[in-house]
């Protein structure tokens, strides 16, 4: 079966870091995605892993384990506007590249 | 510009009528997608297409179909939309690089579909 967990809502403070886990149970792997998603409006790609290790990229970094089926979003210096669903999404090995995503993660940011 | 556009933004239709949503990209990509998303299910896909000839069922097909008029262009119908189908639509495209490329998928700005 195919099956993505993350927590549902999270809370933090402006300035503040935050870590969004995802852990997925699928059959094959090619690599997870991070999405951001604002209330009403379209996913925008933040990360892509495909190896294990961690990838940076500004206040955001993603990290991979393939072994545990897990991976983390951190936001770092959490910003009013960063208030948002972070959605995780795992692709498959085989020719559709379909992506199988979780339900999301709503994080409210809080002055 | 935007990349990906979809048309209509927001319709409310009642049940029975069929409906087109349409998704335009200007990125090149071969690759088109349609998911529905609903409040605490995550985005879902119904249909993708690789290419104009190409065209495959997603997990959650069922009362929807399909057409691929172009590399452009893809079009959702729901022949004879029931309430059920109510749900935020988004067509995305991407690209295939090869066994070891990101080939993210992009997003349209979505369709708020609203079927009484």
């Amino acid at each position: 079966g195919q099956n993505i967990d993350q927590p549902t809502e999270m809370t933090a403070t402006e300035g503040a870091i935050v870590q969004i886990n995802c852990t997925y149970q699928t059959s094959g792997f090619n690599g997870l995605f991070w999405y951001q998603q604002h209330a009403g409006e379209a996913p925008t790609f933040l990360s892509y892993n495909v190896l294990d290790g961690l990838e940076e990229k500004g206040r955001f970094s993603s990290f991979l384990s393939r072994s545990k089926g897990y991976s983390y979003l951190l936001l770092k210096e959490l910003q009013m506007k960063d208030s948002a669903s972070y959605l995780c999404a795992v692709r498959s090995p085989y020719r559709t590249d379909k992506l199988i995503f979780g339900t999301g993660t709503r994080l409210q940011v809080f002055p | 510009d935007a990349d990906v556009t979809q048309t209509p933004r927001n319709r409310i239709t009642k049940t029975g009528k069929r409906i087109m949503l349409e998704c335009s990209q200007t990125k090149g990509h071969d690759r088109m997608y349609w998911y529905r998303q609903d409040p605490g299910l995550g985005l879902r896909l119904i249909y993708y297409s690789f290419d104009v000839k190409d065209i495959n069922k997603g997990e959650i097909s069922d009362g929807y179909s399909v057409s691929r008029q172009a590399q452009a262009k893809f079009s959702l119908s729901l022949e004879s939309a029931i309430p059920n189908q109510t749900a935020l639509y988004f067509c995305a495209t991407s690209d295939f690089g090869g066994s070891f490329s990101t080939d993210t998928q992009y997003f349209g700005p979505g369709t708020r579909l609203t079927v009484l």
